[in-house]
């Protein structure tokens, strides 16, 4: 079945420790994003990428950093530089035709919860 | 900031048609309405989206008024299953930077049994 496959599904952070989300699908899609959810609150851009070798920061990019070096592939990478990590990660993608013109839904993964040791 | 307003809860009845109305009164013209819904501790599931006619597909309708100021999902047949937090978002189409989806507090939707 095409999807979204993110993993691990829970993850834990030592202090100063950087941790890497791992995020594939196999929709064929252009572009791909992340968001991020705290508890009882919407979602919040921190990267997309419409194409590889190309990303570019959302909302809240501070703290992170990604790489799209594969179309399947869009890893997230967690630093020490976040001062707040504790959230739920969302991973998505959907189609985006020639010129950036899209009304296509994104799809998204079933996310990871990372929290701090 | 999200920018549209719904209603924080509702509650439905097993087996019978739950309306989910939707604010959207600065909607552009180029602007869509997406419809998804989030069970507890899983990703958003898209639902459905419409520009300005009424569409319908296997899960819901959407119903979006002549002057697109607001819409309503509709849940022809709740089930439990459909227990969620439902979440209504206006984003644009033919603007390559306004890929993001905008998630507002949505509506939390309890199916009674």
């Amino acid at each position: 079945d095409g999807g979204i496959t993110q993993s691990p599904k829970y993850l834990f952070r030592k202090e100063g420790q950087n941790v890497t989300l791992s995020c594939e699908q196999n929709l064929n899609h252009d572009a791909m994003y992340w968001y991020r959810q705290d508890p009882g609150q919407g979602l919040r851009l921190i990267y997309y990428s419409q194409i590889v070798n190309d990303f570019q920061k959302g909302d809240i990019a501070e703290g992170y950093s990604v790489s799209r070096e594969k179309k399947e592939s869009f890893p997230l990478t967690v630093t020490s530089a976040q001062k707040n990590p504790t959230a739920f990660y969302l991973c998505a993608s959907s189609i985006e035709r020639g010129q950036g013109y899209s009304n296509q839904p994104q799809h998204f993964g079933d996310g990871t919860r990372l929290s701090i040791l | 900031d999200a920018k549209t307003t719904q209603p924080p809860s509702m509650d439905c009845a097993e087996g019978r048609a739950a309306n989910l109305p939707c604010n959207h009164s600065t909607i552009s013209g180029n602007e869509y309405v997406y419809w998804y819904r989030q069970i507890h501790s899983q990703g958003p599931q898209y639902i459905i989206h419409g520009l300005k006619n009424n569409e319908t597909n296997e899960m819901a309708s959407l119903i979006i008024t002549e002057d697109r100021k607001s819409s309503t999902l509709i849940l022809p047949h709740a089930t439990l299953r459909d227990t969620a937090v439902y979440y209504c978002i206006v984003r644009p189409w033919g603007y390559s930077s306004a890929s993001k989806i905008i998630f507002g507090s949505g509506t939390r939707l309890s199916i009674r049994p």
